[in-house]
This record gives C-alpha cells, sequence and structure tokens, in this order.
C-alpha cells in the first residue's frame, strides 16, 4: 500500500528543475505532496484530488493522473530553499477516512 | 497561532521501560494521528483517532498504545513489548474530510539506552 517514489535522492544547482515521481499499485483518491526539513515537521504543500488536476505554488507544481495511479511534482528554477525531503502521501479509494499512505521520500539537494 | 505541539523534542528511554510522548493541538481537528519515521522507510501509521475515545490501529500498531480522552490530545504510549522504539515519531491532525491535508507536529526523537 505504500506508494513508491523516485528518485531517492537527487541535487540540483540553483535555477535547475526537478521531477519526483510517486506510483501506488492501488486506485487513488488524493495526492499529497510534503516537505520536510531535516528534523522538523512535514510542510503541506497540496493535494491533488482529481485525475489529470495539475496544481501549482510558486514554482512548485504537481499533476495526478489517475489512470496510472501516479502524481509527479515539479520544481523549476530551484532555491535554495527547496532543499529538504519530499514525501508524497497517497489516499487510496478504499480505505476512506483521509488515511495516508507515505512514502519513503526524495531528498533534495539545491547546491548555490 | 493554531498548530500541534510535541513534547519532548528528544526523549531517552532504558531498555523495558515504557514511556509517552505528548501530542496537543488547538486547531479543533477531529482526526489525530501517529507516525514513526525510520531513515530510508518514509512515514509508517502507528494509530489513528477520527473522534474522542476512539481510535484504531496503523500498519506498525504492536507494542504502542494511544488514548483519546480530549479531542485536543492524543498521547502515544512506547510500551517494553516495542522491540525496536529507536525512531523519530511524528503527531499529525487533521478534518475528518477525504482530501484534506495533515498539520505535523515538530516530532519526538526516542532513543533508547
Amino acid at each position: 500500500q505504500q506508494p513508491v517514489q523516485s528518485p531517492q535522492a537527487v541535487i540540483l544547482r540553483e535555477g535547475e528543475d526537478a521531477v519526483i515521481n510517486c506510483s501506488s499499485s492501488k486506485a487513488l483518491y488524493s495526492v499529497h505532496w510534503y516537505r520536510q526539513k531535516h528534523g522538523e515537521a512535514p510542510i503541506f504543500l497540496m493535494i491533488l484530488l482529481k485525475g489529470g488536476e495539475q496544481k501549482g505554488h510558486d514554482k512548485i507544481s504537481a499533476s495526478f493522473n489517475e489512470k496510472k495511479q501516479q502524481s509527479s511534482l515539479y520544481l523549476t528554477a530551484s532555491q535554495l530553499s527547496y532543499s529538504g525531503t519530499y514525501f508524497c502521501g497517497t489516499e487510496l479509494h478504499q480505505t476512506g477516512a483521509n488515511n495516508l499512505f507515505f512514502g519513503t521520500g526524495t531528498r533534495l539537494t539545491v547546491i548555490p | 497561532d493554531g498548530g500541534i505541539t510535541q513534547s519532548p523534542k528528544y526523549l531517552f528511554r532504558k531498555e523495558g521501560q515504557n514511556v509517552t510522548l505528548s501530542c496537543e493541538q488547538n486547531l479543533n481537528h477531529d482526526a489525530m494521528y501517529w507516525y514513526r519515521q525510520d531513515p530510508g522507510q518514509g512515514l509508517r501509521l502507528i494509530y489513528y483517532s477520527q473522534i474522542v475515545n476512539d481510535f484504531q490501529k496503523g500498519d506498525i500498531a504492536e507494542g504502542y498504545s494511544v488514548s483519546r480522552e480530549k479531542k485536543e490530545s492524543f498521547p502515544l504510549t512506547v510500551t517494553s513489548a516495542q522491540k525496536n522504539p529507536t525512531a523519530f515519531y511524528l503527531c499529525a491532525s487533521s478534518i475528518v474530510v477525504r482530501g484534506t491535508g495533515y498539520t505535523f507536529g515538530s516530532g519526538t526523537r526516542l532513543t533508547v539506552v
């Protein structure tokens, strides 16, 4: 039930772009994206609810392909503040109750 | 400001002892969750509660116990039955509506010595 994230880690220079992928073997109701700095609380970025839905937040956006049970997070023109570990959380159609299964995370490091 | 408070931030436990981690929220959220985070394994659900006096086991509930006597509070007890308790523990809350985001606390790092 735990989604699979890729890549596990990525290093970028400031201004470069990155894509983080999240896929599930189960039918998804929604996909959440969070960012966590080391030793801190994960911070909510966005939720995608409908198949094909795309959302954006500053230079961070995401898409959700409901048929493929996949979501991708796009970080464009990366900034140093984007460094952290990104987690996707998936809500399954079958479980209800807003329970999430989290991926193992993608560690993003942005260097000057 | 509304949020979730976890305490303590760091906790050391001797083998064979029970310890309780505190989680308090003032967001008026009905649902609360406990997750365990280990390096390379992401977040795994221990217990969750959607209403006072009711809670459900998650994927890794063995060796843990919880209570939900108040809406604001969801303490987690790590018992001596938990064989490998050293980890980072995160508490979260949300409203009980599908497709809504979680608010996380800043975590408690438990180390068994």
